[in-house]
């Protein structure tokens, strides 16, 4: 299967600082992948389609100045949690669809990152 | 999109067959059935994906009814480390369909 990389896998940061994430293809080019946050307990929550080379699309709720998105190859994504806050904490994960089986339409999970807000 | 509804909760002894029901009775013509889990603190991972006929690979079975609104998943040897919550999802295959995730069945392997 198709090899999806995120890092960290777990930071800890001071309130109002930005934290970036990385979501890596590796062995597979990606002009899609998909960002997804997910609280203890609770199911993922789709967050933002990421579009090399575009604007994200973000879903309803979620705010765009305070998640940047930026999919500038088509290896790697990130996504910036801009002046983080402890309601920011989260684990955040990241998926991308490979080309490599059209029409599939399986996508592959990162391993997510926990994010911690003091 | 068609809604599902999955049990909250399962247990399955080890070594036996488990067996995840789904219903989708609002499924349409050429939405597909996707099956995922998530191991805790895991990003998730596919499992398998069907239309109407019924599909095996190396992780499971699965058998969608004829009229297409429910569907189940099997593991037929459950170990432990098939403890995690799985998600069954009607996708439509397009291109970088989005995946929804509803609450799923958290299935409990116990020794």
């Amino acid at each position: 299967g198709a090899v999806v990389s995120q890092h960290p896998s777990r930071v800890i940061c001071k309130s109002g600082t930005s934290v970036k994430i990385e979501c890596r293809s590796l062995d597979f080019q990606a002009t899609t992948m998909f960002w997804y946050r997910q609280f203890p307990k609770q199911s993922l929550m789709l967050m933002a389609t990421s579009n090399e080379g575009s604007k994200a699309t973000y879903e309803q709720g979620v705010e765009k100045d305070k998640f940047l998105i930026n999919h500038a190859s088509l290896t790697l994504s990130t996504l910036t949690v801009t002046s983080a806050h402890p309601e920011d904490s989260s684990f955040y994960i990241c998926s991308a669809e490979t080309l490599r089986d059209p029409g599939s339409d399986i996508q592959y999970f990162g391993a997510g990152t926990r994010l911690s807000v003091l | 999109d068609a809604k599902t509804t999955q049990p909250t909760s399962m247990d399955c002894a080890e070594g036996r067959a488990a067996n995840l029901p789904c219903n989708h009775s609002t499924i349409s013509g050429n939405e597909y059935v996707y099956w995922y889990r998530q191991i805790h603190s895991q990003g998730p991972q596919y499992i398998i994906h069907g239309l109407k006929n019924n599909e095996t690979n190396e992780m499971a079975s699965l058998i969608i009814t004829e009229d297409r609104k429910s569907s189940t998943l099997i593991l037929p040897h459950a170990t432990l480390r098939d403890t995690a919550v799985y998600y069954c999802i009607p996708i439509t295959k397009t291109s970088y369909d989005k995946v929804i995730f509803g609450p799923g069945t958290s299935l409990s392997v116990i020794p």
